[in-house]
């Protein structure tokens, strides 16, 4: 099983550019999350998933971040436009039941 | 609302040293607990878990931890720390899919 994976693992952009972080489930989960961590605020839930379907987006900062899941297997993460204040580590984790598998991480920099 | 509190944010500890790390809940209905470990520059591991049953749990790493109900308290222990435990710890309560994580507890081992 090869967990679940994020690209990219870093990424550098420029404040106002689009950001979009990927993630693939492990196979056969079914609850997907994302979350958001920084020094400040520690680990913050962003947006959780079942069977594709947004269940709890509360923790999305605000309208400039949105989250998709096209497919069972697969999730993105876009930030539009992006802000300094977004540079974080965003993992993103997958679940089948009630334990979470976290992914690498995505450590984002806007600068 | 559910909320997890770790009383200790930073501990040192030299190698061989006993370690036992504090998490308190709050009741919430179903009592899920786990505690996660994060390596530097790494994502979150699963150290261990409690659903239900044996309130002493043994997880990975030689990592256990005791469900105290009365005390609303799943501490994490280990009888003997090594340079390698060097790391944040995270305990997180939830029932199904939504966790909730404490604010972590950075713990260095040193030689």
């Amino acid at each position: 099983d090869a967990g679940v994976i994020q690209s990219p693992r870093h990424e550098v952009t420029e404040m106002g550019q689009e950001v979009t972080l990927r993630c693939k489930l492990i196979s056969g989960h079914n609850s997907l999350f994302w979350y958001r961590q920084t020094m400040m605020r520690g680990l913050e839930l962003l947006i959780y998933f079942n069977n594709n379907v947004p269940i709890d987006d509360s923790g999305m900062p605000e309208d400039r971040f949105s989250a998709k899941m096209p497919n069972a297997s697969f999730s993105t993460l876009k930030i539009q436009p992006s802000e300094p204040r977004d540079s974080a580590v965003y993992f993103c984790a997958s679940s089948q039941g009630d334990t979470q598998y976290f992914g690498p991480g995505t450590r984002l920099t806007v600068l | 609302a559910q909320s997890v509190s770790q009383h200790n944010h930073h501990v040192i500890l030299s190698e061989a040293a006993s370690l036992e790390l504090g998490c308190n809940y709050s009741y919430g209905g179903t009592v899920n607990l786990f505690w996660y470990v994060q390596y530097p520059g790494q994502h979150l591991q699963l150290l261990l878990k409690y659903f239900s049953g044996d309130p002493l749990v043994k997880g990975i790493k030689g990592f256990e931890a005791e469900f105290i109900k009365s005390k609303f308290s799943f501490n994490l222990r280990k009888p003997s720390v090594q340079w390698s435990d060097t790391a944040e710890y995270f305990c997180a309560t939830g029932g199904y899919n939504k966790l909730i994580f404490g604010a972590g507890t950075r713990l260095a081992v040193h030689p």
